[in-house]
This record gives C-alpha cells, structure tokens and sequence, in this order.
C-alpha cells in the first residue's frame, strides 16, 4: 500500500525568505502524481502545485516550486518570498495513475507559520 | 461548476442519534473520496468510490459508519449511532483522472460535534 510522510509537523519562515518542505512516499508503481495542497484556517483546501511522475522537470507555481526526486520518493516544497497569506497546514498527497484504483492519499501535514 | 457541495456546513448531535452527511460531486468526476479530519489522526481516507461503485472502505472505522453513492450526483456518509469519538470533520472531494486535472476537488467540509 501506499503511505506518504511528511517528518516536519511544525515549521516557520521569516516573512520574505524561503522555507522546504518536505514529503517522501512509498510507492512500488512507476506512473502517478503528486500534490501539496494548502489548508488555511478556513479549512478549504486548496491546490498549490501538481507534479506528473513521468514529467522530470519540476513544477513551478510563482513562489511555489518542488523538488522532485522520483529514485529516492521524494518530493519536496519550497516557497519563495514567504507572505504572511502562506500561513497554513500544508500537505502532501498521492495518487496512482492507474485508473479505478486512483485513491489520493494524505500526508500528515506541516503547519507553517510565517513570522513577520 | 459550483465545486464540490457538501451539507451540513455544521452539525451537533447527541451521542446514539444518526447522522447523514451529504455531498454532490463536480459534475463529470468520476471518483469520490469521503475524508474525516481531526487533530490526532490527520485527513484519514474513509472510503473511495469509482463511477458510483466503493471501491476502497478499508478506512471506514467501524460498522457504525456507511457510505453510498446511488447516482454520480450524490453520495452520503452515515453514522449510526455516533458517538463522541466520531466528532471530527467530514470532507467530500471528487475528481477524475480525464483531461488534465488530477487532483482531488475538496468541498467545505461539515464540522461534526457529538456531544
């Protein structure tokens, strides 16, 4: 089965630098994507950026880019410039490619806090 | 599309009552996931359908808790009896692997509270 981990449950960022994230899976398919999604206190959750395991570059979203190592199941986030808006629950998440069986499973999640 | 629409926003209920939640995919999608989300246990994936069929219920607690989906516009997640435990939110999302949008389309989510 697949299982995703994100090993920081906290971190901070100073407003205007840059902070990584990061999230690691386990996975024995070789064709699925990846996903880190935003969870603001509102609860919505919001899409940040995609990445296509097929696809070697990685994504980039404005200040938001991965990096992706598909050997060692990785799967890291940086965002750039940090903005007091980007203080949220971030998570990781998988899904398999293989349709009828293309569950999106979740990391645990790191809250972010961005410090002024 | 209005997105995912999820009913109630709010719940409370005494413990041993039943409790239905209700979700309406993005029309088009073809998989729908039920979540429960709570500090302890993170986003947990309850339960998977694809095109109306469950699929995966392996994270589905316990007995007490049922899902359907009898048509592609309408799924339910029913609690009976809950219990304080069961306090926790409750989030429907859909999507679909065509086109170019793989992700999962969350709704708002339903705040349940047993008291």
């Amino acid at each position: 089965a697949q299982t995703v981990t994100q090993s920081q449950p906290e971190m901070s960022v100073q407003e205007a630098e840059t902070v990584t994230l990061s999230c690691t899976y386990d996975t024995s398919e070789s064709d699925y994507y990846l996903f880190w999604y935003k969870q603001p206190p509102s609860r919505q959750m919001i899409l940040v950026i995609r990445q296509e395991a097929y696809k070697q570059q990685n994504a980039t979203e404005n200040r938001f880019s991965v990096n992706f190592q598909k050997a060692a199941k990785s799967f890291s986030l940086k965002i750039s410039d940090s903005q007091l808006g980007d203080a949220a629950m971030y998570f990781c998440a998988y899904r398999s490619a293989v349709t009828s069986y293309d569950k999106v499973i979740f990391g645990p999640g790191t809250s972010l806090s961005v410090i002024p | 599309d209005a997105g995912v629409i999820q009913s109630p926003r709010h719940e409370v209920t005494e413990m041993g009552q039943e409790v239905t939640l209700r979700c309406k995919p993005i029309s088009g999608h073809n998989s729908l996931f039920w979540y429960r989300q709570t500090m302890m246990r993170g986003l947990e994936l309850l339960i998977y359908f694809n095109n109306n069929v469950p699929i995966d219920d392996s994270g589905m607690p316990e007995d007490r808790f049922s899902a359907k989906m009898p048509n592609a516009s309408f799924s339910t997640l029913k609690i009976q009896p809950s219990e304080p435990r069961d306090s926790a939110v409750y989030f429907c999302a859909s999507s679909s692997l065509r086109g170019g949008n793989t992700e999962a389309f969350f709704g708002q989510g339903t705040r349940l509270t047993v008291v």
